[in-house]
């Protein structure tokens, strides 16, 4: 079975800085694709970014960006120029498609908390 | 603005209710699916939809209930034999062939069994 583990549950940063956020997932697949949810306070989701596994080059998104190795099974998210704004939850989450439609399998969850 | 509208934000049930959540989108987006959130738990599927008039279960779909028959709707019902209902609720769409690049989600309703 396909697990996503994400082994900060919270982290801090100044505002300002880089921190990166770590997600590691296990499958047997060789397609699928990758993402990385923010849920501020207000709780609603919004996807970051994401990454499709046969593409070998990193994606970027403005001050986001991740480290994708797939061999290591490894998809971090790093937020760059730390925003208050980013202040949210951090959701990695796998998706691959089997039987006819799709299906994501969401890691638990880092807290980030960016500090003034 | 195109976006998901879940109502209401809060939900209060007494044992042995059932209650239903709104969800209803203007993105004209073919699949809606419904998730539950539990603190320290990742997202969890309960229901989805890629049509009108059909839906699938998902991964935690014992005690719940849904419609699909408008594209722009996707109620879920949680009945009473869900035995543990108090949890937040999300609420996502997409189009059929965007599916691999990612939901639009609602902002969720909150239930509490009191």
């Amino acid at each position: 079975a396909q697990t996503v583990t994400q082994s900060q549950p919270e982290m801090s940063v100044q505002e300002a800085e880089t921190v990166t956020l770590s997600c590691t997932y296990d499958t047997s697949e060789n397609n699928y694709y990758l993402f990385w949810y923010k849920q501020p306070p207000s709780r609603q989701m919004i996807l970051v970014i994401r990454q499709e596994a046969y593409k070998q080059q990193n994606a970027t998104e403005n001050r986001f960006s991740v480290n994708f190795q797939k061999a290591a099974k490894s998809f971090s998210l790093k937020i760059s120029d730390s925003q208050l704004g980013d202040t949210a939850m951090y959701f990695c989450a796998f998706m691959k498609h089997a039987a006819g439609t799709y299906k994501y399998i969401f890691g638990t969850g880092t807290r980030l908390k960016v500090l003034a | 603005d195109g976006g998901i509208t879940q109502s209401p934000k809060y939900l209060f049930r007494k044992e042995g209710q059932n209650v239903t959540l709104s969800c209803e989108q203007n993105l004209n987006h073919d699949a809606m699916y419904w998730y539950r959130q539990d603190p320290g738990q990742g997202l969890r599927l309960i229901y989805y939809s890629q049509i009108v008039n059909d839906f699938q279960k998902g991964d935690i779909a014992e005690g719940y209930s849904v419609s699909r028959e408008k594209k722009e709707s996707f109620p879920l019902t949680v009945t009473s034999a869900q035995k543990n209902p108090t949890a937040f609720y999300l609420c996502a769409s997409s189009g059929r062939d965007r599916v691999p690049y990612g939901y639009t989600f609602g902002s969720g309703t909150r239930l509490t069994v009191v």
